[in-house]
């Protein structure tokens, strides 16, 4: 069953603005990570979060977990127009477990 | 060098013919994995390996076969397709938390 829900589904931004993504999940986890997809490409890793942290940070992203409420946000400040893509979160639940995707956000950062 | 490989690339076939998907991680990586992604870019897991044993195998229908000679390739053969598989397969390898994925096999059956 699918563990992880973005929203929202679509967003489209101006180049220089923020892109604030969500994603909830159900079940507690090990972990929590964002992948990146352009189109017609493979998922590629951004960033990864574990249960016991809040906040982390890699060069223009931002990612928050918040175990209570079961979601967790990414940030991606002064969008470029390379940053076009669909976002995915996806929950790991531990050993010999899989990753578990959500449906994805599709971001437009406009020229 | 490209980390995870997938061939083909594209791969158009009639309803009831055998293809195979190969996939080769020159990561070291112990853990192997197919995914599908749907026209709706949901993407599911199907099969993993752990050092070329099976560790999970989603409901996935008989005719897909998953074989991993060693651990450094997990290949997908299915059988009899169906318009329904029709999607885009993804491998995936993995040593701790981080997968890498490879570019993809869009597989469309007329």
């Amino acid at each position: 069953s699918q563990q992880g829900e973005e929203d929202p589904q679509a967003l489209s931004i101006q180049e220089g603005e923020n892109a604030t993504m969500n994603c909830s999940y159900k079940t507690s986890i090990n972990n929590l990570q964002w992948y990146r997809q352009n189109s017609g490409r493979g998922l590629v890793h951004l960033i990864l979060i574990r249960s016991n942290e809040r906040e982390k940070h890699s060069g223009r992203l931002r990612v928050t977990l918040d175990t209570s409420k079961k979601s967790s946000s990414l940030l991606i400040t002064a969008s470029r127009a390379a940053d076009t893509a669909s976002y995915f979160c996806a929950t790991d639940l531990g050993a010999n477990s899989k990753l578990t995707f959500g449906k994805g956000i599709t971001l437009s950062v406009r020229p | 060098d490209t980390a995870v490989s997938q061939t083909p690339k594209y791969l158009v076939t009639q309803m009831g013919n055998d293809k195979s998907i190969k996939c080769e991680q020159n990561l070291g990586h112990d853990t192997m994995y197919w995914y599908k992604q749907d026209s709706k870019k949901f993407l599911k897991i199907m099969f993993s390996y752990n050092n070329k044993e099976l560790i999970i195998n989603e409901t996935v229908p008989n005719r897909f076969s998953p074989k991993s000679p060693d651990k450094a390739h997990l290949n997908l053969h299915i059988n009899s397709l169906e318009l329904g598989d029709s999607a885009v397969y993804f491998c995936a390898s993995s040593q701790e938390v981080r997968y890498t994925f490879g570019s993809g096999t869009r597989l469309t059956v007329v």
